[in-house]
């Protein structure tokens, strides 16, 4: 079935540094792609999408890139805030959702 | 304000007993999903329903049950027939079944369960 593995926590960061948080999928045909974010104690929230190949994502910052050929769609930011350290989900919608594991951000001032 | 809301916030419950968590919308979306969140886990997928008195299994559906009689209500029951109980419960909505074309599914502030 469908799956999405993505780069194990927890990611530790100071503050302005750039971040990469990889993650890619195993599906048939094609999917949609996501980033959720999960504050403490909170439920998730939609950061970004991709609905097809090639497609970018963005949202306050952050960016991810629908990559066909590699089947992957990592998450980015430039220079990250103190205020962006929550847990991060990658997920996909194919016949039903799939998501990955969840990675934390710890970011430091 | 359109939402989910989930209730209670935390929850503590005797080995045995049957416990309810609520989860209600005001978004006017046909499909409504539980899931459970264990530390490195992810989410997995409880329950789900589609559309009123419709519900299917997800992927750990065992112990648990759910109704479906109102469009903005899906409440779900963690039984005592469920081995490990405790976790972090999240109910979440979208206008279609696993929709694309909007902001996807939202998702309400989750209900911690703890069995003593």
């Amino acid at each position: 079935g469908d799956s999405v593995t993505q780069m194990e926590g927890p990611v530790t960061l100071s503050e302005e540094a750039f971040l990469t948080i990889n993650c890619t999928y195993t599906a048939t045909g094609y999917p949609s792609l996501f980033w959720y974010v999960q504050y403490p104690g909170e439920g998730l929230q939609l950061l970004l999408k991709a609905t097809k190949a090639d497609d970018k994502g963005s949202n306050k910052g952050f960016e991810a890139t629908y990559r066909k050929e590699t089947t992957s769609f990592h998450l980015e930011k430039g220079s990250v805030q103190v205020s962006d350290s929550a847990v991060y989900f990658c997920a996909l919608i194919n016949n039903d959702m799939r998501f990955g594991a969840g990675t934390r951000l710890t970011v430091k001032p | 304000d359109g939402g989910i809301t989930q209730s209670p916030k935390y929850l503590f419950r005797k080995e045995g007993q049957n416990v309810t968590l609520s989860c209600e919308q005001n978004l006017n979306h046909d499909a409504m999903y539980w899931y459970r969140q264990d530390p490195g886990q992810g989410l997995r997928l409880i329950y789900y329903s589609q559309i009123v008195n419709d519900f299917q299994k997800g992927d750990i559906a065992e112990g648990y049950s759910v109704s479906r009689e109102k469009k903005e209500s899906f409440p779900l029951t963690v039984t005592s027939a469920q081995k490990n109980p405790t976790a972090f419960y999240l109910c979440a909505s979208s206008i279609g079944l696993y929709e694309t074309s909007t902001d996807t599914q939202y998702f309400g502030p989750g209900t911690r369960l703890t069995v003593l």
